[in-house]
């Protein structure tokens, strides 16, 4: 089936510092999500994306949809420790619309 | 409070024994989902059902079953469960065109 490329796999920062992760793809997508997973609990949604260029912030977090609808990038600026866990990326391919793809998650470790 | 409860959240079993695995919403969304995790390869979708009586595979729906006799309710059934399904799964539910809602998620280890 689709994948998206999640990267990087994992990151280990500094409290305070700014983190970015990204997403891409081979094929089109019409719609982008960004979920966090806390240990032991089920992915929550932080941002959704619905249009080619679109630039959306959530408190600290910010996300774009790029332009070519093939890729799209997550911030988080000044990290602080409850920021740690597991962020994915997901899509809804321009084909095949009732469909989510996920990206296989960045892992996030923060040393305070 | 809108929800996704899954249950149960731990379950040890042995291969071949039949289990079923049960997610219910309170939000009268049509979609409803099941996905699984595995490490480095994030979340793959089993089942999905668009509405009641209406259910579709997903990209990993080998050993698995899947029904929706009501709007609410989605279990998971396998019926003769192996190792390589020892897996965290998770429900998730979503209203047309929104984004999902999780369960917190069942973890199955099959021995």
């Amino acid at each position: 089936g689709q994948q998206l490329n999640q990267s990087p796999q994992s990151m280990f920062i500094q409290e305070g510092e700014d983190v970015s992760m990204n997403c891409t793809s081979s094929s089109i997508f019409n719609t982008w999500l960004w979920y966090k997973q806390d240990p032991g609990e089920g992915p929550v949604l932080l941002i959704a994306l619905y249009k080619a260029g679109e630039l959306t912030s959530n408190g600290r977090l910010t996300a774009q949809f790029g332009i070519t609808r093939k890729d799209s990038f997550l911030n988080i600026s000044a990290s602080i420790p409850s920021d740690v866990g597991i962020y994915f990326c997901a899509g809804r391919p321009l084909q095949g619309a009732q469909k989510l793809v996920f990206g296989q998650g960045t892992r996030l470790t923060i040393n305070p | 409070e809108a929800q996704v409860t899954q249950n149960p959240r731990y379950l040890i079993t042995v291969t071949g024994k039949k289990l079923t695995v049960t997610c219910s919403q309170n939000m009268n969304h049509e979609y409803m989902s099941w996905y699984r995790q595995d490490p480095g390869l994030g979340l793959r979708q089993i089942y999905y059902s668009m509405n009641v009586e209406v259910t579709d595979k997903g990209d990993v729906p080998e050993g698995y079953k899947v029904s929706r006799k009501e709007k609410r309710n989605f279990p998971l059934i396998l019926e003769s469960p192996s190792p390589n399904q020892t897996s965290l799964y998770f429900c998730a539910t979503r209203s047309y065109n929104s984004p999902l809602h999780f369960g917190n998620g069942t973890r199955l280890t099959v021995t």
